[in-house]
């Protein structure tokens, strides 16, 4: 069937370095991709969208790269903080949101 | 600008026992959907309401049932709980666009306990 997957459940990064997160989907036919983050005990935020007609899409130290010809998305994050310790999602949008697993994403000092 | 706001925020119940849970979205938003989050896991789409119907459903058993309210408020209702349905229930909002999608605004969930 069809589905959203990340490729690491968990991805440990040094404070100042940027970070890139993976994500995979099967749905050739979806034109619509978010990012979300989770924190502990908290929903998800919205991070950041992207449309089927772009490929590259950047915000506040945040980008979204869309490859459609290999169903591959992912999220860059620049001089990763010790604020972005969270679960990222990779989530799919046809009418509904359909979530990946989600990655871990640990940052040290 | 108040988020979107569930209630309560933890819940224990026991097996066969019904349980309500309540939301109230963005301000702006007209649209609500239910996600049920089990603990390691990404949410899942249970349904969405707009106009006060179901619009849309995932793959929930008829145990989950909801409603929308007139001021864009929602219910979800399980019946009959089961220890599986131990989960975190998360709202989300967003504004009707027609065929174009908008981002969905997530509240914080309900941290429900079956024992």
């Amino acid at each position: 069937g069809e589905s959203v997957g990340l490729h690491l459940p968990t991805l440990s990064v040094q404070e100042g370095d940027n970070s890139i997160i993976n994500c995979a989907y099967s749905n050739s036919a979806s034109d619509y991709f978010i990012w979300y983050k989770q924190e502990s005990g908290k929903g998800p935020q919205f991070i950041i969208d992207i449309r089927s007609n772009m490929d590259k899409r950047q915000g506040q130290r945040v980008t979204v790269l869309l490859n459609k010809t290999v169903k591959h998305l992912s999220l860059q994050i620049a001089a990763t903080q010790p604020g972005d310790s969270a679960v990222y999602f990779c989530a799919e949008e046809r009418g509904k949101l359909q979530f990946g697993a989600g990655t871990q994403v640990v940052v040290t000092p | 600008d108040a988020g979107v706001t569930q209630s309560p925020t933890h819940l224990i119940k026991t097996r066969g026992q019904q349980v309500t849970l309540r939301c109230s979205p963005k301000s702006g938003h007209d649209t609500v959907s239910w996600y049920q989050q089990a603990l390691g896991q990404g949410p899942q789409f249970i349904f969405q309401y707009y106009e006060e119907e179901e619009r849309q459903r995932g793959n929930f058993p008829d145990r989950f049932s909801g409603h929308q309210f007139p001021n864009y408020s929602s219910e979800l209702n399980v019946n009959a709980l089961l220890l599986g349905d131990s989960a975190l229930y998360l709202c989300a909002s967003s504004r009707n666009a027609g065929d174009l999608i908008e981002k969905l605004f997530f509240g914080s969930g309900t941290q429900l306990s079956v024992l």
